[in-house]
């Protein structure tokens, strides 16, 4: 069965780093998404990504995030200046767009922790 | 605002017992409703969904939910629960009509069933 692979699947960074965090989406998916769960609370939406540009995005995703989908498989959400609190489970997600009930498939997510 | 409630933080079943987990929404129009499960270290697998006609959907795994329109819930159920069951489960929305294509989630439900 297809998946979403996301890589690392734990990254240690000093705060004030620049992360990057990576996902191969569903080949065949059109829409990508990333998430993230902050340890014990709910799964937050940051972003969405359609036809190679952000689609909707959250209160959540200020400036110090990017998306980019580089080379047509990957797709790549950047933190720019890691703070203490971004520390979370971050996962990317993909859909077909093929209907308006819109099901996501999730990566096994990578886990952020800012020291 | 498109938001869900999932008002247990945990429920505890034991094993051959039905199971109900609840979850209510708020959207201003018609929703799209989902439930996922995450087990330990994974990603949100999805469960089940409801578009739109008969109350009961069935899903994966003998899981079923009920919409209820007037109640503004979506209750997942089981006939009788599985110790490998025990997951932490979401419900989300995502409302009709607006081309917006991200899911709200709850802040889940962990699963205890007892053997």
């Amino acid at each position: 069965e297809p998946e979403v692979t996301q890589t690392p699947s734990h990254q240690v960074t000093q705060m004030g780093q620049e992360v990057i965090l990576r996902c191969v989406p569903i080949s065949n998916h059109l829409y990508f998404y990333w998430y993230r769960q902050i340890l014990g609370q709910k799964v937050e939406f940051l972003v969405s990504f359609y036809n190679n540009e952000i689609s909707e995005k959250s209160e959540i995703f200020d400036d110090q995030f990017s998306v980019e989908r580089p080379d047509g498989s990957n797709f790549t959400l950047k933190i720019r200046s890691t703070k203490l609190e971004d520390s979370a489970m971050y996962f990317c997600a993909s859909s077909d767009g093929s209907s308006g009930a819109n099901v996501l498939t999730f990566g096994a997510g990578s886990r952020l922790t800012v020291l | 605002a498109q938001s869900v409630a999932q008002p247990e933080d945990q429920v505890n079943v034991a094993e051959g017992n039905p199971l109900t987990v609840k979850c209510t929404y708020s959207v201003s129009g018609n929703p799209y409703l989902f439930w996922y499960v995450q087990y330990p270290n994974r990603g949100l697998q999805f469960l089940l969904k409801y578009i739109t006609g008969d109350n009961l959907v069935k899903g994966s795994y003998g899981f079923e939910a009920e919409f209820n329109k007037s109640q503004t819930s979506f209750h997942l159920k089981k006939p009788s629960a599985l110790v490998s069951d025990s997951a932490l489960y979401f419900c989300a929305v995502q409302e009709e009509d607006t081309g917006r294509r991200a899911l709200t989630f709850g802040s889940g439900t962990r699963l205890q069933v007892q053997p």
